[in-house]
């Protein structure tokens, strides 16, 4: 079955510094894929879209400057969170759609817990 | 827009026994597809079972079945036989067919636990 890797699984960051999280679909290219932020007891929020090639489209409220998503080639796509603050420390988790059409579900990474002290 | 509510904050099964997980649904797509993902307690979104919306029957898939009811706009997922391992967070989950909706909108979950 399509596999989602995303790494790093946690990361502790300081304040004010930037942390790369890897979002990768190992058998499968996904042209699109899902930035997902899950505080504590809450579902999935979708914080943008990536689109390979192209610029990520945000949702409302998500501030682009903050969390840059690049996805340059079919199989990676990079969220980074510059100058992280404590308020930012949570669930971060990815997904991709294995390309059998826009039915098909979405595959997800394990996530990556961010804690900015 | 669309629109996914679960009512069941938390809900208690005993093992062995079978138990339904509530989800409706609001959306104005023609087509959509409904998903149910278990999410244990180490953060993995595990995909269940989905639902295609001109789909003729419920969806199965092993101990998991979707009682889909069009016409009331639910989605329930119903476990049989449950497991200790069946406890978790379960995440209803709905996309549409058309551009920017085919992004995956998330109910609130419901968390299961399993008792002997």
């Amino acid at each position: 079955g399509a596999v989602v890797s995303q790494h790093p699984s946690w990361v502790i960051c300081k304040s004010g510094t930037s942390v790369k999280i890897e979002c990768r679909s190992l058998d499968f290219q996904a042209t699109t894929m899902f930035w997902y932020r899950q505080f504590p007891k809450q579902s999935l929020m979708l914080m943008a879209t990536s689109n390979e090639g192209s610029k990520a489209t945000y949702e409302q409220g998500v501030e682009k400057d903050k969390f840059l998503i690049n996805h340059a080639s079919l199989t990676l796509s990079t969220l980074t969170v510059t100058s992280a603050h404590p308020e930012d420390s949570s669930f971060y988790i990815c997904s991709a759609s294995f390309p059998r059409g826009r039915n098909s579900p979405l595959h997800f990474g394990n996530g990556t817990r961010l804690t900015v002290t | 827009a669309q629109k996914i509510t679960q009512t069941q904050p938390g809900m208690f099964v005993q093992e062995k026994e079978a138990v339904t997980l509530d989800c409706t649904y609001d959306t104005s797509d023609p087509s959509y597809g409904l998903f149910w993902y278990k999410q244990p307690s180490s953060g993995e979104m595990i995909f269940l079972i989905y639902q295609g919306s001109y789909d003729q029957q419920n969806a199965t898939e092993g101990r998991y079945s979707l009682n889909f009811q069009k016409a009331r706009k639910s989605a329930n997922l119903v476990i049989s036989a449950s497991q200790l391992g069946d406890s978790a967070m379960y995440f209803c989950a709905m996309r549409g067919n058309t551009g920017t909706a085919s992004k995956l909108t998330f109910g609130t979950g419901t968390r299961l636990q399993v008792t002997l």
